[in-house]
């Protein structure tokens, strides 16, 4: 079971991009990397997932090395209201949540 | 997309009774479903995942005489919080994800999350 090493929080400014970055030493050959966003006293909500090189769509770009012991989440342009909390989850489904394990999760808090 | 909805958004009940959560796919047939339990600043625990026509299972530490789990069709999964303490409070969230080709990495919807207080 690969397991994530996120920051714990991070802050950022309206209009910049932002970066996370999470580590996953572990991973194995058929996980996948997704990451999710949750804002207070809701469910997460799916942001995008890849397998490797770069994945992007509407709202983020997903990097993910070579090596694929880490990745990284890029959210252009910031606004007040992506402030929530950011997790990367690394596994694969077959049938089970068991491999899909959430961290600790980022904190982004984005400032006027 | 695929929708999952949770009902109800919030709850509020006595120590000692019990209370039913449920979790639907509103635009797609869910085998699995997943329930997860967060406090407060905590991340997510998966409790248990829910298997339509047959018997959950249950993570370790995780009471299966307590948190009764139903999933009678391919579209509901209910949550049973039996005899409920203030211990109990959380917040209930549940998630599946649509079956197909993909299914084999495909993500998982969350619900909107079950507030419970019990008092």
């Amino acid at each position: 079971l690969a397991k994530t090493t996120q920051p714990i929080s991070m802050d950022s400014y309206e209009g910049q991009e932002v970066n996370i970055t999470c580590s996953h030493n572990n991973i194995a050959t058929n996980d996948y990397i997704t990451w999710y966003q949750q804002f207070p006293s809701q469910g997460p909500r799916f942001i995008i997932q890849g397998y490797k090189t770069k994945v992007t769509n509407e709202v983020a770009s997903l990097f993910i090395p070579a090596d694929r012991k880490s990745s990284t989440l890029s959210l252009p342009r910031v606004s007040l209201s992506d402030t929530a909390v950011y997790y990367c989850l690394v596994g694969t489904r077959s049938g089970s949540a068991r491999q899909l394990t959430f961290g600790s999760g980022t904190q982004l808090t984005v400032l006027p | 997309g695929a929708v999952v909805s949770q009902h109800p958004s919030w709850v509020i009940c006595k120590s000692g009774t019990s209370v039913k959560i449920e979790c639907r796919s509103l635009d797609f047939q869910a085998t699995t479903m997943f329930w997860y339990r967060q406090f407060p600043k905590q991340s997510l625990m998966l409790m248990a995942t829910s298997n339509e026509g047959s018997k959950a299972t249950y993570e370790q530490g995780v009471e299966k005489d307590k948190f009764l789990i139903n999933h009678a069709s391919l579209t509901l999964s209910t949550l049973t919080v039996t005899s409920a303490h203030p211990e109990d409070s959380s917040f209930y969230i549940c998630s599946a994800s649509p079956p197909g080709q993909s299914s084999y990495n495909s993500p998982l919807h969350f619900g909107n999350g079950t507030r419970l207080t019990v008092t």
